[in-house]
């Protein structure tokens, strides 16, 4: 099964800071199978981000995806107050059919 | 609006069933993709299983054969019938769907299995 791995784990940062987050597979993802998620302490996951590069409805112009093959990146453009939360990619697989989240990375205020 | 609600989370003893619900408003559970997927206390997210808008199913392999998705068109619902359950199973279940298979548009608020004697 395909294994993606998220780094860092953690990153300390300040608001209006840019910020890269990695997301590594085991072997190629199609990009229109992958998506990333922001999820806040005691929330459900919010979808941000589809098909590698296309932000999900209602999401501000400073999240932005890219990526392709093995190798997908998350970027932030200028981080607000509320954004300091945890961020999983995800894949989905049609052999198994099935989905695989990246193990997370935190961000936390400086 | 789309709003998605599980209910039926509890304490339940290892071996025992439980099953959770995924009421929907807003949104057609039987036109859509429609998932569950379980956060352990303190770690990341896992997808368990999935009920396509065609009527197939899938299932994660750590609850291949103890879990079953089902869903009524009739009452807009989502279930997870959960048999044998472990400790290992004690999370938070989301509900989570979509008009695509292959990302979750939306989430309810999660319900909470603990599975302990």
């Amino acid at each position: 099964d395909i294994v993606l791995t998220q780094s860092p784990g953690t990153l300390s940062l300040s608001p209006g800071e840019r910020v890269t987050l990695s997301c590594r597979a085991s072997q190629s993802v199609s990009s229109s199978y992958l998506a990333w998620y922001q999820q806040k302490p005691g929330q459900a996951p919010r979808l941000l981000i589809y098909g590698a590069s296309s932000r999900a409805t209602g999401i501000p112009d400073r999240f932005s995806g890219s990526g392709s093959g093995t190798d997908f990146t998350l970027t932030i453009s200028r981080l607000e107050p509320e954004d300091f939360a945890v961020y999983y990619c995800q894949r989905y697989g049609t052999s198994p059919r099935g989905y695989t989240f990246g193990q997370g990375t935190k961000l936390e205020f400086k | 609006e789309v709003q998605l609600v599980e209910s039926g989370g509890t304490l339940v003893q290892p071996g025992g069933s439980l099953r959770l619900s995924c009421a929907a408003s807003g949104f057609t559970v039987s036109s859509n993709y429609m998932s569950w997927v379980r956060q352990a206390p303190g770690k990341g997210l896992e997808w368990v299983s999935v009920f396509y808008s065609g009527g197939s199913t899938y299932y994660a392999d750590s609850v291949k054969g103890r879990f079953t998705i089902s869903r009524d068109n009739s009452t807009n619902t989502l279930y997870l019938q959960m048999n044998s359950l472990r400790p290992e199973d004690t999370a938070v279940y989301y509900c989570a769907g979509g008009s695509g298979r292959a990302s979750f548009d939306y989430w309810g608020q999660g319900t909470l299995v603990t599975v302990s004697s």
